[in-house]
């Protein structure tokens, strides 16, 4: 059963900490993303990375940076952690097309206090 | 307006009724069609998927796409609690590795 697997459930981080957030998959696939969830607002896309070393904005990067070394590993960072980034955080994987759909990971709820 | 609309809901409705979601879109060039159902603090996971027009059922699912409209639905017959859930729809195009995402529909089935 192919997965991605995000590396905590839940997560309590303190203002101005730096967060890292790591996202697994064993699936061989090229493209990997991060997006965060909230009400109302729906999934919305941080960045996402179509091959080793390789990085793109999504629509909401500011605060936020990525590094993706090895294909099977993707990391979200939050350099400074702000409460604004309290939210549901999913990493989700997919093949070179788009059509395969994306598989995604159970999910991080992070909580900045 | 967002390239993908589709009606946050919730929408509630008695268990065995049919329901219909839907999602509407504003890009043409949109080929792949797609409906996620995620489940409350779990990921997405993919629930039916579309290339270009028509239908395509699976069971107690039925999705459709009318290019012609911009218009796409998920029907669930003989709906059952284990149905509440958010559903998602997405979008893509050849030659783009992103899907872009509906806001998602809360869906709740009574007993």
């Amino acid at each position: 059963d192919v997965k991605v697997t995000q590396s905590s459930r839940y997560l309590v981080k303190r203002t101005g900490e730096k967060v890292f957030l790591e996202c697994v998959q064993d699936m061989d696939h090229e493209n990997m993303f991060w997006y965060r969830q909230d009400p109302g607002l729906g999934l919305r896309l941080i960045y996402f990375s179509y091959d080793v070393k390789m990085k793109e904005k999504g629509d909401i990067p500011e605060g936020y940076s990525v590094s993706r070394e090895k294909k099977e590993r993707f990391s979200l960072i939050l350099e400074s952690a702000s409460t604004n980034q309290t939210s549901m955080y999913l990493c989700a994987s997919s093949l070179a097309e788009v059509g395969y759909g994306y598989t995604f990971g159970s999910g991080t709820r992070l909580t900045v206090v | 307006q967002k390239e993908v609309e589709q009606d946050p809901g919730p929408l509630s409705v008695p268990e065995g009724a049919i329901v219909s979601l839907n999602c509407t879109y504003s890009n043409s060039a949109f080929q792949y069609f797609m409906w996620y159902r995620q489940y409350s603090r779990k990921g997405p996971e993919l629930l039916m998927y579309t290339y270009s027009s028509g239908n395509k059922e699976d069971g107690r699912f039925t999705a459709q796409v009318d290019k012609s409209s911009k218009y796409i639905s998920l029907f669930i017959r003989d709906s059952q609690p284990s149905d509440s859930a958010t559903y998602l729809c997405a979008m893509g195009m050849d030659s783009n590795y992103q899907l872009i995402w509906g806001a998602g529909t809360k869906l709740i089935i009574k007993p």
